[in-house]
């Protein structure tokens, strides 16, 4: 079956700081979404890529997508406290009909 | 705010005892899926439903069961409830049906424990 591992499982920076979140499939990746979580809360939509070298941004947040790799990156510039949170990558499966979830990364950002 | 509403936001009860969750799907969405989140699990997809119609299922256990309405809203019921079924359950929406291929919106989720 496939599964997303991301990297690292935590990250602890200083406010403006950049940073990258790393996302690797097992499989050939259909798909690959990322969300924003605080601690028991929803998952908040960020960004979804579908082709490979797609690049998107949001704000201060951008993902890239290299499908050779079966990889994805999120990059966030200049950190903010409330970039804070748990990142979670999201792929679709084999079979078009779920979403299979990575484990998150949680950022802590120190003012 | 996703558009996605689920209650209750928290529910305690005792192992063996059965609840019933309810999510309201984004306006003009046909499909929604349950997840469970758990520490030691992450988030684990359970069921999608389409339009009143099942169609993917994940690792859902057979204590539990859900299903959508006419009016799209859904319920995941959970029966014979156990200890280790405490977690965060969350629905989520989207327009079609391609699951994969389909940006999910979220819901606050409701937090099941089991004592």
């Amino acid at each position: 079956s496939q599964e997303l591992e991301q990297s690292p499982q935590s990250l602890i920076v200083q406010e403006g700081k950049n940073l990258t979140i790393n996302c690797t499939s097992s499989k050939t990746l259909y798909g690959l979404y990322w969300y924003k979580q605080k601690y028991g809360e929803g998952l908040i939509f960020l960004m979804m890529l579908q082709k490979g070298g797609e690049e998107k941004s949001h704000e201060k947040i951008t993902a890239k997508l290299d499908e050779k790799k079966q990889q994805s990156s999120l990059h966030i510039t200049a950190s903010q406290p409330s970039h804070a949170g748990i990142y979670l990558c999201g792929a679709g499966s084999t079979s078009y009909d779920k979403v299979i979830f990575g484990p998150g990364t949680s950022l802590s950002v120190i003012p | 705010d996703s558009g996605v509403t689920q209650t209750p936001k928290h529910l305690i009860t005792a192992t063996g005892q059965r609840v019933t969750l309810r999510c309201s799907p984004r306006s003009g969405d046909l499909s929604v899926y349950w997840y469970q989140q758990s520490l030691d699990q992450g988030l684990q997809f359970l069921i999608q439903y389409y339009n009143g119609e099942e169609r993917a299922k994940g690792n859902i256990l057979e204590r539990f069961s859900a299903q959508q309405f006419p009016d799209l809203h859904s319920e995941l019921n959970l029966s014979s409830l156990e200890l280790g079924d405490s977690a965060l359950y969350f629905c989520a929406s989207s327009v079609g049906l391609a699951g994969g291929l389909e940006t999910q919106y979220f819901g606050p989720g409701t937090r099941l424990l089991v004592l």
